[in-house]
């Protein structure tokens, strides 16, 4: 089956950092451009970064919002990506969801087409 | 605030068909062929059912198609059953350098 499941949400202190996981199974990781998106309580769903393949040079995007204190990384042996989030904030509190990327056009993803569940992240002291 | 409107919630009965609005600008939703609708079980993952306007992903029911006029995009559910009652997210590329917009979102209730 082809899925991917985000891990490492919690609660965490402003300030603090937390990172991420999204591991990848049934299909070859490596072949696919990866994204991570966010939605916080009442709001719609916000890209945060995305992450080309090795054949893009790995290279990465970013939201503005996060642009900075987040990073977005990947390891194709283990089949996951991961976003490492510092200082955070108390609007960073959200549902964190990675997706795959299925079409790329000029270096841009136009389709996410597997998503995972999500990972709750709660910033407060 | 999101950057695409879509309406807040839609009903129908089962059997009726609805149609689910998605108004951005030139710069997304009226500039380029890469909308995508998203159905979403809370809870569950997100579960893309059109891309690229009017393209459904394999093994999405053909009860699902999409569509757009100018700058709003629209998603047409026929044949509502009771499985349909989910929010349903629309997206678009966008040339600013946000690169995706989504809507806020549309709760979709089989009455």
């Amino acid at each position: 089956e082809v899925q991917v499941v985000e891990s490492g949400g919690g609660l965490v202190q402003p300030g603090r950092s937390l990172r991420l996981s999204c591991t990848a199974s049934g299909f070859t990781f490596g072949d696919f451009a990866m994204s991570w998106f966010r939605q916080a309580p009442g709001k719609g769903l916000e890209w945060l970064a995305f992450i080309r393949t090795e054949v893009y040079g790995e290279t990465t995007e970013y939201a503005a919002s996060v642009k900075g204190r987040f990073t977005i990384s990947r390891d194709d042996s283990k089949s996951i990506v991961y976003l490492q989030m510092n200082s955070l904030r108390a609007e960073d509190a959200a549902v964190y969801y990675c997706a795959r990327g299925s079409t790329m056009i000029r270096g841009v993803i136009t389709t996410f087409d597997i998503w995972g569940q999500g990972a709750v992240v709660t910033v407060s002291s | 605030q999101s950057a695409l409107t879509q309406p807040a919630s839609v009903s129908g009965s089962p059997g009726q068909s609805i149609t689910i609005s998605c108004t951005g600008t030139s710069s997304d939703v009226g500039g380029y062929n890469f909308v995508s609708w998203y159905q979403h079980h809370p809870g569950k993952a997100p579960k893309l059912i059109i891309f690229d306007v009017n393209n459904r992903p394999s093994g999405v029911s053909d009860r699902f198609s999409g569509s757009r006029s100018g700058d709003t995009a629209s998603l047409t559910i026929s044949g509502l059953q009771a499985e349909d009652e989910a929010d349903y997210y629309c997206s678009s590329y966008t040339s600013t350098s946000t690169y995706y917009v989504f809507g806020i979102g549309t709760k979709v209730t089989v009455l």
